[in-house]
């Protein structure tokens, strides 16, 4: 069965803190995005990455960064937490070509910054 | 710049047909139209897609007009276990000078009522 895993389904950390989300996945996708999900705001794309060491901003890039140094994993950095960015991480992986609308998502990150 | 519209709530019962409509213009004229299910504390997953006319699985039903401006998610019969937050997924226009990206809905809520 296919597998999108993120490293912990709920984090506390407090304002200034650096915070690291992993994310891997088994099936060789090539596209990686990273995601928050706030309520009534639906789904907005943080950063997306198309290959190995390749990353794109989304739509609210500000305040996150990513790494992506193998084509399995993908992180997603908050140099330094604050509290609007308590919210829930989802991290989803797809082809390239063929069908990138076809997302596979992990179980999501509830973080919340205190 | 595309854009989807698509109810934000709907109520039903158990064993009606429910049918979620998804409204969006200038979106890719080469790709998928998407639909995905959500429940509480997980990830989207995938339920359905389609290029043009109908598209049925073992889940739900899809239409898609010839003008592509919209999109239907059909669930037969549905159960309490249907109660999810169900979302469209289209890709941009890429011709409307924008660089090609996936448009998500803001997800229509789904109850099912005993």
């Amino acid at each position: 069965d296919v597998k999108v895993t993120q490293s912990s389904r709920y984090l506390v950390k407090r304002t200034g803190e650096k915070v690291f989300l992993e994310c891997v996945q088994d099936m060789d996708h090539e596209n990686m995005f990273w995601y928050r999900q706030d309520p009534g705001l639906g789904l907005r794309l943080i950063y997306f990455s198309y290959d190995v060491k390749m990353k794109e901003k989304g739509d609210i890039p500000e305040g996150y960064s990513v790494s992506r140094e193998k084509k399995e994993r993908f992180s997603l950095i908050l140099e330094s937490a604050s509290t609007n960015q308590t919210s829930m991480y989802l991290c989803a992986s797809s082809y390239l070509a063929g069908n990138p609308e076809k997302l596979f998502f992990g179980s999501g990150t509830q973080l919340s910054v205190l | 710049l595309a854009k989807t519209t698509q109810p934000i709530s709907m109520d039903s019962y158990e064993g009606q047909e429910v049918n979620i409509t998804c409204s969006h213009n200038n979106i890719a004229t080469n790709d998928y139209i998407t639909w995905y299910q959500q429940f509480p504390s997980q990830g989207p997953r995938f339920i359905i897609q389609g290029y043009k006319t109908k598209v049925t699985n073992e889940v739900a039903s899809l239409f898609i007009p010839a003008d592509r401006k919209s999109s239907t998610l059909s669930l037969p019969r549905v159960s309490l276990s249907d109660t999810a937050v169900y979302y469209c997924l289209v890709g941009d226009d890429p011709n409307a000078g924008n660089n090609r990206k996936l448009i998500w809905g803001l997800g229509t809520s789904l109850a099912v009522n005993p």
